[in-house]
Order: structure tokens, then C-alpha cells, then sequence
């Protein structure tokens, strides 16, 4: 049972506008929630989180948004650029003896130039 | 330069091979974890060690075998793998258990694993 999805493999927009990628969760324990970039051959680099107890947080050009009560959350890139091509994943954390971080299976963004 | 170093970046072993992954941490982070990532897959959660002690074990098989002597360093000892079992296997630090701080995972650039 997959507790974070992202619905959609991939995604292309045009250079310099916005890029929307969502992400789903089941599980109502989860309480503070990440956005995450991979570029090949490289780990994860952190992106921006958001706890739980808010619905927006913004950090330059990336702003995450979340939906508690439809348990979806989204991050939005404004203007995007060729540079944010990648592969973007959503996680998300509860606490259960220890911190616990599940993630979902990632979309591809394209920007095209 | 990431703050999480992981070797060898590659490594290629047959299935009655023994092999190891290193992970190191240089952000003073108390717990360490192992996550798979096979392709199309979600990363997969293998195990978890917190000031040390191993708090979570996803159901891994016992050809997989993690350690921590410190919080600074994990590795992961392998033996008699399957070729399913080839993947990018990666570590992450966090800083945890402090009063209203969550911390967000830092990971290393990956093993990518090959077993023929």
C-alpha cells in the first residue's frame, strides 16, 4: 500500500512558466512533509517542507502548498527554468519510535527552453 | 560538496561476493538511515539508526546487513545478494529528537549497485 503517490511520471512546461507538481498521501499520522530534487547519478537534494499546523510556505521561486483536509499537497516553481529539469519526489514524515520518512515514486519535470 | 559522502559510487559483485557500503556524515546529525531506490519504485526505507541504535528494520532481508559504529558513520554489509537486489542504494542523515525541530533528510550521492 503505497502511503505517497505522485500521479504523474512526468510533466514539460515552457521556460518561464509556472510548473505544478502534486503529490497524495493516506496516512493522517504524517506530519510534516518535504519536496525533494534528483538530478542523475546524484542523491536527493532537499528542496522545502511544510509542517502540518501550516498550509503554504514559500522559499524564492518554490512555494508548497498543503490541503490537510484532502491530504494532497503541491509544489508550485515560478518562473520555471531549464535548470529545474529533474526528477522532483514528495515525502512525508511521522513519528513512530522513530522519525519515519515515506516518499513517493517522483516526477519527471522538463523545461523547455 | 554534500554533507553525506557514500563509497564507492559503483560497485558491480557476483552473488557469492561480500562487499560493503560506507556511508560518512558531516552535518552532526544523531541518526543515519539506508534507502533503496530500484527503478519505477518509490525509495524504499531499509533501516534506521538513531544515536546509534538500530530503531527500524523495514522487514530487510538478512543478506543485508547494516552497522553504526558511531553517529557519524553507517555501512552496509552484503552477502550472497540476487540480482534483484541491484539498485541505488542510498544514505541520509538527520538531526532528530529535538523538541518542535524537524530536521529534512540529507542524502549522499548513492552506491549504484550491480549484481550479476
Amino acid at each position: 500500500d503505497q502511503q505517497v503517490k505522485q500521479n504523474s511520471p512526468s510533466l514539460s512546461v515552457q521556460e518561464g512558466r509556472i510548473s505544478i507538481l502534486n503529490c497524495d498521501y493516506t496516512n493522517s499520522m504524517f506530519d510534516y512533509f518535504l519536496w525533494y530534487k534528483k538530478y542523475p547519478a546524484e542523491g536527493p537534494t532537499f528542496l522545502i517542507s511544510i509542517s502540518s499546523i501550516k498550509d503554504k510556505n514559500e522559499d524564492g521561486r518554490f512555494t508548497v502548498f498543503l490541503n490537510k483536509s484532502a491530504k494532497h499537497l503541491s509544489l508550485h516553481i515560478v518562473p520555471s527554468q531549464p535548470g529545474d529539469s529533474a526528477v522532483y519526489f514528495c515525502a512525508a514524515s511521522y513519528y513512530s519510535g522513530t522519525y519515519k520518512y515515506i516518499f513517493g515514486t517522483g516526477t519527471r519535470l522538463k523545461v523547455l527552453a | 560538496e554534500t554533507g553525506v559522502t557514500q563509497t564507492p559510487r559503483h560497485l558491480v559483485m557476483g552473488m557469492t561476493n561480500k562487499k560493503s557500503l560506507k556511508c560518512e556524515q558531516h552535518l552532526g546529525h544523531n541518526a543515519m538511515y539506508w534507502y533503496k531506490q530500484s527503478a519505477k519504485k518509490p525509495l524504499e526505507l531499509m533501516f534506521v539508526y538513531n544515536f546509534k541504535e538500530q530503531t527500524e528494520n523495514n522487514s530487510v532481508p538478512s543478506r543485508f546487513s547494516p552497522e553504526c559504529p558511531n553517529s557519524s558513520h553507517l555501512f552496509l554489509h552484503l552477502h550472497t545478494l540476487q540480482p534483484e537486489d541491484s539498485a541505488l542504494y542510498l544514505c541520509a542523515s538527520s538531526q532528530d529528537g529535538e523538541t518542535g525541530y524537524r530536521s529534512p533528510l540529507h542524502f549522499g550521492n548513492g552506491t549504484r549497485l550491480t549484481v550479476t
